[in-house]
């Protein structure tokens, strides 16, 4: 039991369509992480957001938009998306932002673009 | 040109063999983590190495971190099946900002 969930496991989308990834963590942290995890390249960190404010944005496009309502939860707004954004998208926690802070990790949505 | 080497990419072996595993880097890395990802689970946290030379052990596995904290192995004795998946390091390197960086992982079969 990592703490963290994420829904839903499975999503398949058209470019048109507009979806959202949920991540929930149970653990108290407050730090949470996007990553996405494709076969051609190592997992890639996407968005950090600490006590609900975010913290770094590694040079992500606008069509994924991160939503941090508060330290327990975590959305990643898809929108216009392409193909080769079909990976899987991990969400993760940890005590606080710092990366020396162990981190845990999701099960993650496969996502499917079509 | 990944800040972290992993090899070998894939590696299928038999149960109760002994096998090693290697995380590569030009940079110096504060410290360095390895994760076991299995298929349909996100990774999860085997170890952290924080001192160059340091060697950790967790069962059967034995985990170093290189003098100079570029490099790291990771080393299964008798392995076996449960120990099948996804390896992966992972740190944030000195001169990199607060950036966390996965290696490209190491995909490991161990056969019955």
């Amino acid at each position: 039991e990592t703490g963290v969930t994420q829904t839903p496991r499975h999503l398949v989308m058209g470019m048109t369509n507009k979806k959202s990834l949920k991540c929930e963590q149970h653990l108290g942290h407050n730090a949470m992480y996007w990553y996405k995890q494709s076969a051609k390249k190592p997992l890639e960190l996407m968005f950090v957001y600490s006590l609900e404010e975010r913290v770094e944005n590694n040079s992500v496009p606008s069509r994924f938009s991160p939503e941090c309502p508060n330290s327990s939860h975590l959305f990643l707004h898809l929108h216009t998306l392409q193909p080769e954004d079909s990976a899987l998208y991990l969400c993760a926690s940890s005590r606080d932002a710092v990366f020396t802070d162990t981190q845990y990790f999701g099960p993650g949505t496969r996502l499917t673009v079509l | 040109t990944q800040l972290l080497e992993q090899s070998p990419q894939f590696l299928s072996i038999q149960e109760g063999e002994n096998l090693t595993v290697y995380c590569n880097s030009s940079s110096v890395f504060s410290s360095l983590q390895w994760y076991r990802q299995e298929p349909g689970e996100g990774p999860v946290l085997l170890v952290t190495v924080v001192t160059g030379g340091e060697v950790k052990k967790l069962k059967r596995l034995t985990f170093q971190f290189g003098d100079a904290r570029k490099d790291s192995s990771l080393h299964i004795t008798a392995a076996q099946t449960g120990d099948t998946g996804l390896y992966l390091c992972a740190g944030a390197p000195v001169n990199y900002g607060q950036n966390f960086v996965f290696g490209p992982g190491t995909r490991l079969s161990v056969l019955p």
